[in-house]
Parts: structure tokens; C-alpha cells; sequence
């Protein structure tokens, strides 16, 4: 049984630019969340993804998108990128209607 | 919406002493409520959860206490290791409607350092 994977693990983007960070969903779990975790903070839910579609978002503005794919695995884009934005980013898998989520090792992302 | 306070933010402790953490929350809606450990650079992984029909939980040196009436529940660690140094956090999700599934909401995290 594989956990959940996420790429890149590290990257450096300056503002206005666009990001694309991926991830891999544990075997079997078919629902996706993403969650942005600042420096000193805990993780804060940006949106989640079940059956390809958005079922669920956070306080975070329209340029903070998302895909889920056919074999669950998902995107998390983000457009002009702000200074604030850098974060880790995580990613998490879980069984639909399920309480536990498995969490990938996250992206991290600066923005300079 | 719903939120989450943890304290304390830092907590120092001896080897083979007792740690506790609490969390207040503010959603009476909120039914699960999970502690994640986070080492430095690793992912938060899940030790302990509890649903609301539970008061007390426990798995070996770990025990968690909830009361719902309060709205806070409390993470215990006995005979703590320094491997048990890391970052916890409490968290609390509502189950409504379907659409809440991944939506927990984290409390800001204690950093636990336990001394040898």
C-alpha cells in the first residue's frame, strides 16, 4: 500500500507567477484536501476534491484552484503568487465519508 | 465557522514525565477531534482520535479526554521519551452534510521538547 506523494518537495517562485503542485492519493482513497500550513502554524483547509469536483473550501481566494484526475490524484494551482503564499503546502487522502486523513509530506513553497 | 485554541505553545518536560495539552473549541457541531504529530520537515501524522460519543481514549502512553459540554478535549502523554520531542496539534471537524469530510480545523500547535 502506497501513502500519499506530493512534487516537488521544495521551490522558489517570485510574485505574479503561477505554481502547480501535485499529488498522489493513498490506495483506495478517492477524496483529496489540500491545506496550507505557514511557518509556526497549524494547517489551515484550503478546498477539498471528491469525485473530480470542488466539494468543500476554506477562506482562500479564487486564485487558489484546484483538478482532481480519473485515478483521484490532484492539482493545486495557484496564480500571482504573493509573498504570503510561501507555505508548506499538504496534501491529504482519505476514504469518502472517512474521518482519518493521511497526509503527503507536503511542497514547500517560497515565494520571493 | 468553527474555531480551534491550543495551549501551551511550548511545553518542557523531563524525561519519564507527564505532558498535557489542551484544545478549546468553538463548533458544538464538531464531532471528531484528532492529534497530529508533526516532526521537523515530516508530515503530521495522526497518534490519537475521538469521536464525540466518547469521553476518554487511550493507546499506551497516550490518552485523549474529551467534554463536550466544556467544548475542550486534551491530549495526555505519560512516561514521555525525547523521541515524543515534536509539534502536536489538536484538531476538530464537523461532519455535516457531506461536504466537511477533509475540513478539520487545527489548533496553532505545541512545540513539546522532552530533555533526557
Amino acid at each position: 500500500e502506497t501513502g500519499v506523494t506530493q512534487s516537488p518537495t521544495h521551490l522558489i517562485k517570485t510574485r505574479g507567477q503561477q505554481v502547480t503542485l501535485r499529488c498522489s492519493s493513498q490506495s483506495g482513497h478517492n477524496t483529496v484536501s489540500w491545506y496550507q500550513q505557514a511557518l509556526g502554524q497549524g494547517p489551515q483547509f484550503i478546498f477539498q476534491y471528491y469525485r473530480e469536483e470542488e466539494n468543500g473550501r476554506g477562506n482562500f481566494p479564487p486564485r487558489f484552484s484546484g483538478l482532481q484526475f480519473p485515478n483521484y490524484s490532484s492539482e493545486l494551482n495557484v496564480n500571482a503568487l504573493e509573498l504570503d503564499d510561501s507555505a508548506l503546502y499538504l496534501c491529504a487522502s482519505s476514504f469518502p465519508g472517512a474521518n482519518v486523513l493521511t497526509f503527503g509530506a507536503g511542497s514547500r513553497l517560497t515565494v520571493l | 465557522g468553527e474555531n480551534v485554541e491550543q495551549h501551551p505553545s511550548t511545553l518542557s518536560v523531563q524525561e519519564g514525565d507527564s505532558a498535557v495539552i489542551k484544545c478549546t473549541y468553538s463548533d458544538s457541531a464538531s464531532n471528531y477531534f484528532p492529534w497530529y504529530k508533526q516532526e521537523l520537515g515530516k508530515r503530521p501524522q495522526l497518534i490519537i482520535d475521538i469521536r464525540s460519543n466518547v469521553g476518554e481514549k487511550k493507546d499506551q502512553r497516550i490518552a485523549v479526554t474529551l467534554n463536550k459540554t466544556a467544548k475542550h478535549f486534551s491530549l495526555h502523554i505519560t512516561e514521555t521519551q525525547p523521541e515524543d520531542s515534536a509539534v502536536y496539534f489538536c484538531a476538530a471537524k464537523a461532519n455535516a452534510g457531506g461536504t466537511s469530510y477533509g475540513k478539520l480545523t487545527f489548533g496553532q500547535g505545541t512545540i513539546l521538547t522532552v530533555h533526557p
